[in-house]
């Protein structure tokens, strides 16, 4: 079974200054992908960012960024610019693939990250 | 931008009833799942619904947990005797092409009491 693991249970920082949220999982599987999920005081969960466990180069969206790094297991996220709307919780979470009809693709969290930014 | 909505937002039941957890999924979606998350602790699978049927479900699902998409649009969760422990906020998923994330409802609230 996988585990992800998010060792910082609360983090703060400045707004416009720069934050990194860790995430390291543990899979013996080669295929699979990676997302950042934001679960703002709304509750809602929201897609940050996804990574594709074959693609060696790290995925981008806007001022969210990521390290990916296959062999250390780690997936850690880089929020660029804080602002004060990215004060939320933010989950790592491990998706199995592979051509086996349901049995993969479900989506395995991490315990999350309470992010606030500070104005 | 497609939405998956939730309702009821919000919902208090005694122990011992039946609950039905309503979702309507974007209209495209092929995949369809139920996650909860009991407070302060991490977002669990439930279950996944491909083509009508259950394509797997976790130990939490257990005979007391059903879904069916009963008329091509909803996508519901029932509950049949609730217990304490089943108070959570629950979300329903969805997605057209799996490994590109799924679109998440904004959640129910269940409170047994």
């Amino acid at each position: 079974a996988q585990t992800v693991t998010q060792s910082q249970p609360e983090m703060s920082v400045q707004e416009a200054e720069t934050v990194t949220l860790s995430c390291t999982y543990d899979t013996s599987e080669n295929n699979y992908y990676l997302f950042w999920y934001k679960q703002p005081p709304s509750r809602q969960m929201i897609l940050v960012i996804r990574q594709e466990a074959y693609k060696q180069q790290n995925a981008t969206e806007n001022r969210f960024s990521v390290n990916f790094q296959k062999a250390a297991k780690s997936f850690s996220l880089k929020i660029s610019d804080s602002q004060l709307g990215d004060t939320a919780m933010y989950f790592c979470a491990f998706m199995k693939s592979g051509d086996s009809g349901g049995s993969n693709y479900k989506l395995t969290f991490g315990k999350g990250t309470l992010l606030t930014v500070n104005p | 931008e497609p939405e998956v909505t939730q309702t009821p937002s919000h919902q208090v039941t005694q122990m011992g009833q039946e609950v039905i957890l309503r979702c309507v999924p974007i209209s495209n979606h092929l995949y369809f799942y139920w996650y909860r998350q009991i407070l302060g602790q991490k977002v669990e699978f439930l279950v996944s619904f491909y083509n009508n049927e259950i394509s797997e479900k976790s130990e939490i699902f257990d005979d007391q947990f059903s879904v069916e998409r009963p008329d091509g649009s909803n996508f519901t969760l029932k509950i049949r005797s609730t217990k304490l422990e089943d108070s959570a906020m629950y979300f329903c998923a969805s997605t057209q092409t799996r490994g590109y994330g799924y679109t998440f409802g904004s959640g129910t609230r269940l409170t047994v009491v």
